[in-house]
Order: C-alpha cells, then structure tokens, then sequence
C-alpha cells in the first residue's frame, strides 16, 4: 500500500468513549502531522512529530492525546469528547517540515 | 501573523470554460505556497508548489499557478476546466521561519456544469 493511510475512515462515538485513529504513512517521510477539518473553517494543525519528537501542540485540548512510536506511525487518542469535536481528522506527512504535506483520506469522526 | 485568503467561497463554471481561483496571503518574507484539491471524502491532494525561481508554475491535472509578490497573490489557474476538476481547493503558505506550521484557506469550492 503506498502514500498516508487512515483508520478507521467513520467513527461515531459516545462523550464517555475512548478511541483510537491511526495514520500510517509509506513515503519514508520524517514528519507527521494532525489536522482537524471543520465545515467553513481553516484546517486546524494540531500536532506535528518529526523524527518521533513532537515539536508544535497548537493549544489542543487533553482530551486529544496524541502518540508517534516511529516516524511511519501517528495515533491520535480521543477521550471524553464533546459534540464540537465532531469533524474530518486528517492526517499527513513530509519529508522535513519545509517540505509539501500528503494526506491522508481522513476519519470523518461524530461524536455524540 | 500570517493568513490566507481565498476571497471566493463558490465559483461556477461551464465544462471547458477557463478557471482562476484567487489566493492571497499575509507574510512578511518569501513564502512557500501551495494549491490543494480536495474531493468529497477525501483527503488533500497537491496539485502544484512554489518554493524560489519561475514564478509561473506548472501542476498536474493541467493546473498553473503564478506568484505575484506585489500583489501577495498565488492565483491557480487552468485554461479548461473539465466535470472531474468539481472539487474543493485549497491555497496554504508556509516558509522557513514558520517551521512546521502551514496555513491554509477556508478554500473555494468548485461546481462544474455540463
């Protein structure tokens, strides 16, 4: 399989659940990042990783605990959400942070 | 602070009509600039960059876009459009003293009629 992948591509979840996205990504890119996709806004960057290391959190809640066990493998851990989560998650990757971002397809996540 | 702007929120055209999708940022420095597509379900896809040189750069799927430093303006550009191009674009600036942090358009989505 070639390029970013994500999963799952639905989530539905409950304010009380804990769950789980993965990205993995093909490329032999360094960096990874998480985007949230909300309807007419900017895409929100949330964390970036390069080399495992995380170097920016753009003030993201803690209910969003994010985890990169090596530069191929990105989770992002969701717990006692709110409604407002609800949105696309997208995830991708660079090589180097100065250098053009593939996505993946995202996770279309409800919480409810 | 740095900022993008895609002034059309929704733009229609005619199947085989020209295209010009407008971007303008806010930086302070030479930027790095981006057009991306996105299609219903999916995720961004580039389609063309611009780092230094040619300020005309060529994309794929036919796709230019031309760097204009007066004007703080990276409009996307294609001759003719067809029905597969409906999709959502976005326009991102990023550069070396931003490290890590791209910014993206709140995007123009695009509808193409027969």
């Amino acid at each position: 399989e070639t390029g970013v992948t994500q999963t799952p591509r639905h989530l539905v979840m409950g304010m009380t659940n804990k769950k789980s996205l993965k990205c993995e990504q093909h490329l032999g890119h360094n960096a990874m990042y998480w985007y949230k996709q909300s309807a007419k806004k900017p895409l929100e960057l949330m964390f970036v990783y390069n080399f495992k290391e995380q170097t920016e959190n753009n003030s993201v809640p803690s209910r969003f605990s994010p985890e990169c066990p090596n530069s191929s493998h990105l989770f992002l851990h969701l717990h006692t959400l709110q409604p407002e989560d609800s949105a696309l998650y997208l995830c991708a990757s660079s090589f180097g942070t100065n250098h053009e971002q593939y996505f993946g397809p995202g996770t279309r996540l409800t919480v409810t | 602070a740095q900022s993008v702007t895609q002034p059309d929120i929704h733009i229609t055209v005619s199947e085989g009509a020209s295209l010009e999708l407008r971007c303008n940022y806010s930086y302070g420095a030479t930027p790095y600039l981006f057009w991306y597509v996105q299609s219903p379900g999916q995720g961004l896809q580039l389609l063309l960059k611009y780092f230094s040189g040619d300020t005309l750069v060529q994309g794929i799927k036919g796709f230019e876009a031309e760097f204009k430093r007066s004007q703080s303006s990276f409009n996307l550009r294609k001759p003719s459009v067809h029905w597969s191009d409906a999709a959502e674009y976005f326009c991102a600036v990023g550069s070396p003293n931003t490290g890590n942090q791209f910014y993206f358009g709140t995007g123009t989505s695009l509808t193409v009629i027969p």
